[in-house]
């Protein structure tokens, strides 16, 4: 089982905020990135060092760490936000890394 | 503008080696570089990185089996995956870590991807 912990599935309505949440002890000393991926390609970097957005991203998408948790947050949420969302950061040990099980995100 | 693209066998036979071949352009092989993999319907799993060339971190589910190694000559670097079973099945994908200095951290994240290349075992 992965050290990051991620709900299975969330729901949110057109044009709603939704957060999602990844949990681990290793998230109490190190920064956490986030990946969109959509069925059939490969995952999209969207939020990096807990809140900051590579060049292309929408500023609906921002991020948080506090305690044991990462979270991704996107306000108003659009038809093409739909997809799988992925945490990573370090494991428990700091040497290597590690990915959340994953949040599939459906937009109502 | 950095790209990877992985190539190797698609069909690998049950207790046989997975060898893939990542090419990067666009970039210098003294980056951080990892390897990830999605089994069908499933999540992503770190596999490992190389980095300084020769350094190397892996995941402990797989340390017995798994070597990445850097060809600086050719731009690319490679992932070995020795005794593969049907649970070895998935899609592979490379990926640069890169770092981003703020406030005097630095903070790491996958920013470049390749498309994946599926691997069936059988």
């Amino acid at each position: 089982s992965s050290e990051l912990t991620q709900d299975p599935a969330v729901s949110v309505a057109l044009g709603q905020t939704v957060r999602i949440t990844c949990q681990g002890d290793s998230l109490r000393s190190y920064s956490a990135s986030w990946y969109q991926q959509k069925p059939g390609q490969a995952p999209i970097l969207v939020i990096y060092g807990d809140n900051d957005r590579p060049s292309g991203i929408p500023d609906r998408f921002s991020g948080s760490n506090s305690g044991n948790t990462a979270s991704l947050t996107i306000t108003g949420a659009q038809a093409e936000d739909g997809a799988d969302y992925y945490c990573h950061s370090r494991d428990n040990s700091g040497d290597r890394w590690v990915f959340g099980g994953g949040t599939k995100l459906t937009v109502l | 503008q950095v790209q990877l693209q992985e190539s190797g066998p698609g069909l690998v036979k049950s207790s046989g080696t997975l060898s893939l071949t990542c090419a990067v352009s666009g970039d210098s092989m003294s980056s951080r570089w990892t390897w990830v993999r999605q089994p069908p319907g499933k999540g992503l799993e770190w596999i490992g990185e190389i980095y300084h060339s020769a350094r190397t971190n892996y995941n402990p589910s797989l340390k017995s089996r798994v070597t990445i190694s850097v060809d600086e000559s050719r731009n690319h670097f490679s992932l070995k995956l020795d005794s593969v079973t049907a649970a070895d099945t998935a899609v592979y994908y490379c990926a640069r870590l890169s770092s981003f200095l703020e406030a005097d951290y630095y903070y790491y994240a996958l920013d470049v991807w390749g498309q994946g290349t599926t691997v069936t075992v059988s």
